[in-house]
């Protein structure tokens, strides 16, 4: 167990349509990270968040977005849902301090299906 | 960009055998060089990483790999696997010298342990 919680493991929702995926970091930890991992484009760093700031930015699409709540819980809203965009969305934590140095940990993932 | 190379996609092997996975990445002069592990249905584990100093990093569990600058490759090796060492292989390497610390992963290799 990484410390690091996803809320929910699975979704399916249709296309069109709007979702919110949550994460929970590490306790202690103020960078969150998002990932997603599908067959097509395999793992691709979307976005990241430090202390509530918007910190680096990947492939995320413009109909994707995040934020980091001061109580350093993060949301990754997803609307105008494709077929495409279904994908193993994963959240990861680390301390924060470090760029790039850091330890990630892995939260187990949300399964995302659009039909 | 940086790109990832990850050459095979799949490496059956006998267990006790030794094996590699292979990962090449594009030139950098300034690199961060991850190895992440993938067991079914969960999130990924940090296996090993190379920041500076040695090129020769080591894992808890017997992983190695080593940083090799003029080939620009960061290959994993185990000189005896067990079958519980079956899993997907990530390589990943973020790009120290840009600034922007996004990761950046190959395509995977499933190691496949047979008894």
């Amino acid at each position: 167990d990484s410390g690091v919680t996803q809320t929910p493991k699975h979704l399916i929702t249709a296309t069109g349509q709007r979702v919110t995926l949550r994460c929970s970091p590490r306790s202690g930890d103020l960078s969150v990270y998002w990932y997603q991992q599908s067959l097509d484009q395999g793992l691709q760093f979307l976005i990241q968040y430090y202390n509530g700031e918007e910190r680096a930015k990947g492939n995320i699409l413009e109909r994707f977005s995040a934020q980091q709540f001061p109580d350093l819980h993060s949301e990754l809203n997803l609307s105008s849902l494709e077929l495409g965009d279904s994908a193993l969305y994963f959240c990861a934590s680390s301390v924060g301090g470090q760029r790039g140095q850091e330890t990630q940990y892995f939260g187990p993932g949300t399964r995302l299906l659009v039909l | 960009a940086q790109s990832v190379t990850q050459l095979d996609s799949q490496v059956p092997v006998f267990e006790e055998a030794p094996v590699e996975l292979r990962c090449n990445y594009s030139s950098s002069v300034s690199v961060y060089l991850f190895w992440y592990v993938q067991y079914p249905n969960q999130g990924l584990q940090l296996l090993l990483k190379y920041l500076s100093g040695s090129t020769l990093v080591e894992s808890i569990n017997g992983f190695e790999a080593e940083f090799n600058k003029s080939q620009t490759s960061f290959h994993l090796r185990k000189p005896s696997v067990h079958i519980s060492d079956t899993a997907e292989y990530f390589c990943a390497v973020i790009d120290a010298s840009g600034g922007s610390y996004i990761p950046t992963f190959g395509r995977g290799t499933s190691l496949i342990v047979h008894p």
